[in-house]
């Protein structure tokens, strides 16, 4: 079973910093996810990753398959970034479905 | 714009009363999966299908049942409800492959008194 940490747990930054969020995972996978989650809201895909690095808009999202380690990324961060960030890993075999962090909370204040 | 919907959004239920939550998508996907999220625990896979009459369990599959009948709904049954299974739960879809994206319904909340 691949165990899924996400750090930091919670996150509390001023508007316009850079923001990190780390993921880390125990055994090889096809794909890595990063979602973002609104209080109260739905799931939302960011990205999916199988190697190398994406970038939407002010999101980046990099994985590096050897040392099982991805991060995201928020440049010149806003209020609106506030959500929860979940990271979720597709194993190769066994189970299809994905396994999931726990999610980093952050609250990004003007 | 295809979709995945989820209904009810919101249930009350009693303990030991069968429930059943809807998940239907118009992606035409092969592969769905229900989830569960709860604090402390996050997002945790209770059944997936592959396919129409193909039906397999996840993490936290006991009692719950699914059944796939056709390629847009895949309904998650709480045979006898309990008070553990009182939590948010996200039905989703994939294409078929190994790197496709996974789309997610938007949840019901579900209370079981």
């Amino acid at each position: 079973k691949n165990e899924v940490e996400q750090s930091p747990q919670n996150l509390t930054a001023q508007e316009g910093e850079f923001i990190t969020i780390n993921c880390s995972y125990s055994v090889g996978i096809s794909a890595l996810h990063w979602l973002q989650q609104h209080p109260g809201g739905g799931i939302v895909s960011l990205f999916m990753l199988s190697s190398g690095k994406k970038k939407h808009g002010r999101l980046i999202a990099t994985i590096n398959i050897q040392e099982k380690h991805s991060s995201l990324h928020i440049t010149a961060s806003h209020p609106r970034d506030s959500a929860v960030y979940i990271c979720a890993v597709r194993s190769g075999g066994g189970a299809d479905g994905l396994t999931f962090g726990k999610g980093t909370h952050l609250i990004i204040q003007p | 714009d295809a979709e995945i919907t989820q209904s009810p959004r919101h249930k009350i239920t009693e303990t030991g009363r069968q429930v059943t939550l809807a998940c239907h998508q118009t992606w035409n996907h092969n592969n769905m999966f229900w989830y569960r999220q709860d604090l402390g625990h996050g997002l945790r896979l209770i059944h997936y299908s592959y396919g129409v009459q193909d039906t397999n369990k996840g993490e936290v599959s006991d009692g719950y049942s699914v059944s796939r009948s056709n390629t847009e709904d895949l309904p998650l049954t709480l045979e006898s409800a309990a008070s553990s299974q009182t939590s948010v739960y996200f039905c989703a879809s994939r294409a078929g492959g190994s790197t496709n994206e996974q789309f997610f319904g938007p949840g019901t909340r579900l209370t079981v008194l």
